[in-house]
């Protein structure tokens, strides 16, 4: 059982390059979501996608795009790397019932 | 909006010893979850429990259980008998049943285990 599988696990960037974070889960979850954690904070919510071909912003979007390819895949996009978003990124995804979530292993990013 | 507060940055505690984590919450949505997650140094999330709005009994899970008082809006998960392997932080989260169904987190608790 893969459940939520991101890539890269690290990535080092230089500020102005672009990536795209991907995120797959084969547990045929309605909902996805992308947050980051920085030291000393909890998760924060950057995009969420209640369905396929829906996504919404959430507590920190700013600086990232997101894209709900499938049921199965949403990846997040840093179009112009900053430092500020040097963080760990988790994607997660979830069921309406049972209530579950489920999250990857997360990828940490350093953007110098 | 609903919101999430965990008001301990770190606990120091003996092995063996019953530990409460504290958690409260802001919501206006009647219906909504509350979950307790860990975090090892690894950094991994790892669910502990689950405690919906309309449950009538506090949930528990093995060592773990959670405290509901839902009047004063709070959901302290306390592990019984700690071990050193519980050292980890440790989220608290919410979500509101309406919409989108996000999972808000609380800032966390950074829990040690002293033998």
């Amino acid at each position: 059982n893969a459940g939520v599988t991101q890539t890269p696990k690290f990535q080092v960037l230089k500020t102005g390059q672009s990536m795209t974070l991907q995120c797959a889960q084969d547990m045929n979850h309605n909902s996805m979501y992308w947050y980051r954690q920085d030291p000393g904070m909890g998760l924060r919510l950057i995009y969420y996608s209640a369905s396929e071909g829906t996504t919404d912003k959430g507590e920190v979007p700013n600086g990232y795009n997101v894209s709900r390819l499938n049921k199965r895949e949403f990846s997040l996009r840093l179009e112009s790397a900053a430092p500020s978003q040097t963080s760990v990124y988790f994607c997660a995804s979830s069921h309406r019932r049972p209530f579950g979530y489920t999250f990857g292993s997360g990828t940490r990013l350093t953007v110098v | 909006a609903q919101k999430i507060t965990q008001t301990q940055p770190g606990m120091f505690v003996q092995e063996k010893e019953a530990v409460t984590l504290d958690c409260t919450y802001d919501t206006s949505d009647p219906s909504y979850g509350l979950f307790w997650y860990k975090q090892p140094s690894s950094g991994e999330m790892i669910f502990l429990i689950y405690q919906g709005s309309y449950d009538q009994q506090n949930a528990t899970e093995g060592r773990y259980s959670l405290n509901f008082q839902k009047a004063r809006k709070s959901a302290n998960l306390v592990i019984s008998a700690s071990q050193l392997g519980d050292s980890a932080m440790y989220f608290c989260a919410m979500r509101e049943n309406q919409g989108a169904q996000k999972l808000v987190f609380g800032q966390g608790t950074r829990l040690t285990i002293n033998p």
